[in-house]
């Protein structure tokens, strides 16, 4: 079993659609919740970090993070073209940066 | 240079061939790691050196062999690959390795091809 499911997509949104994007894992143990972006040709970038459950919004990024299902999200409001790229969760379970990634969600956002 | 910066950006090499990837990290950080990226498979996580320290090696083919001769600097050799080696190889580095979280930083990836 893989420690986190992730849907590949492709996921196509008109400009200013509201985006889930979510995953699975498997091991309750893990604590540490992050979502990462990957642009074309660039490596991924840091979007949203979360610690144990809740939510946690930054702009139009929204992180949930429920423990009981193991089961995280990531929404984005009022989607943009610039929006467009890979979205890849990844799941920690000490903080010591042993990260298992999801395969990663590629998302275009049509103008 | 900022960030963390990879060379070269593209790479094709035989399989005889002996090679270098490079990477180098201008943060000041104290961990580095190397990852493969490969279409539709998960980032897997290659090898993580903590203050110049190897201290993880995630069962990787001995034909990759790493490098760090630095905390700044670090080294991904390769010989004799095959061609299912053909992916993005990141390179990461954070503050450090233990305690709370620390995020990771990635360079934009050497695209390997094996011919």
């Amino acid at each position: 079993q893989k420690e986190v499911e992730q849907d590949p997509g492709p996921l196509s949104v008109p400009e200013g659609a509201i985006v889930s994007l979510n995953c699975t894992y498997s091991n309750s143990a893990f604590q540490y919740f992050m979502w990462y972006r990957q642009y074309s040709r660039k490596g991924p970038e840091l979007l949203m970090y979360t610690y144990s459950s809740g939510n946690k919004e930054d702009g139009r990024f929204t992180a949930q993070v429920d423990k009981s299902s193991k089961y995280i999200s990531l929404f984005i409001r009022d989607s943009q073209p610039s929006d467009s790229a890979t979205y890849l969760c990844a799941v920690d379970q000490t903080g010591a940066n042993n990260l298992f990634f999801g395969t990663g969600t590629r998302l275009t956002v049509i103008p | 240079e900022t960030g963390v910066t990879q060379t070269p950006r593209h790479l094709v090499m035989g399989m005889t061939n002996k090679k270098s990837l490079k990477c180098e990290q201008h943060l000041g950080h104290n961990a580095m790691y190397w990852y493969k990226q490969s279409a539709k498979k998960p980032l897997e996580l290659m090898f993580v050196y903590s203050l110049e320290e190897r201290v993880e090696n995630n069962s990787v083919p001995s034909r990759f062999s790493p490098e760090c001769p630095n905390s700044s600097h670090l080294f991904l050799h390769l010989h004799t690959l095959q061609p299912e080696d053909s992916a993005l190889y990141l390179c990461a580095s954070s503050q450090d390795r233990a305690g709370s979280y620390n995020e990771q930083f990635f360079g934009p990836g050497t695209r390997l091809t094996v011919l």
